[in-house]
């Protein structure tokens, strides 16, 4: 399966924009790129995903490299509810591991007031 | 309705116990997965049920068993289980190629 890296731990401030980074440098054609995060004692909530183009929805944008070997979630602006684990997910749309969506270590984003 | 239900909350059993969890969407998925996380860890994939069939094992101990008996529950049996199998247990559901997947709360397991 391929893998994701990235920082363990990531602060902002409330009201700032955010980027998170992830890297995939062997991420696969029928890879899908998936953001989902954690907020303390409650299950993984999906943020957003996408194959190749940059995409937009409420809660955040993706922003995908031109060779796909990275990644970037947008928070634009940090509220302090969006302190969580932010976890980028490499989804196989074929092949053997069809189905599969396997966590990584994530980032640990603490928004400061 | 896009909720993954989970029953029960919590759960605490002893070692020779046999006890069940179960999962319920009603989002149309056909796809289902079984998690498990300890603490400060990320989730774990135990299981994939892809139409109704186990598609993906991922080498788990034979005393936990899944069971699917239709496209909206999820069971995992539980037998025999080991005190460093407390965790939280998650459910998920979504369509098998690609989309968003959607959690459950989850059931905080302890064996003692």
């Amino acid at each position: 399966d391929a893998k994701t890296t990235q920082p363990n731990s990531m602060e902002s401030n409330e009201e700032e924009p955010v980027h998170l980074p992830c890297n995939h440098s062997t991420i696969s054609g029928t890879d899908y790129i998936h953001w989902y995060r954690q907020l303390p004692s409650q299950g993984p909530e999906y943020v957003i995903h996408g194959l190749t183009s940059n995409v937009n929805n409420r809660m955040a944008s993706l922003a995908i490299a031109e060779d796909r070997k990275s990644s970037t979630l947008i928070l634009h602006r940090a509220t302090l509810r969006d302190a969580a684990v932010y976890y980028c997910i490499l989804r196989n749309a074929g092949g053997t591991s069809y189905g599969k969506l396997t966590f990584g270590q994530g980032t640990i984003l603490t928004v400061h007031p | 309705d896009t909720e993954v239900t989970q029953t029960p909350k919590h759960l605490v059993m002893g070692m020779t116990n046999k006890k069940s969890l179960k999962c319920e969407q009603h989002m149309g998925h056909r796809a289902m997965y079984w998690y498990k996380q300890k603490a400060k860890k990320p989730p774990e994939l135990m299981f994939v049920y892809s139409y109704e069939k186990l598609s993906i094992n991922e080498s788990v101990p034979s005393r936990f068993s899944p069971e699917c008996p239709n496209s909206s529950l999820l069971n995992l049996h539980l037998h025999a289980l080991q005190p460093e199998d407390s965790a939280l247990y998650l459910c998920a559901s979504s369509q098998p190629r690609g989309s968003e997947a959607f959690f459950g709360q989850g059931t905080r397991l302890t064996v003692v």
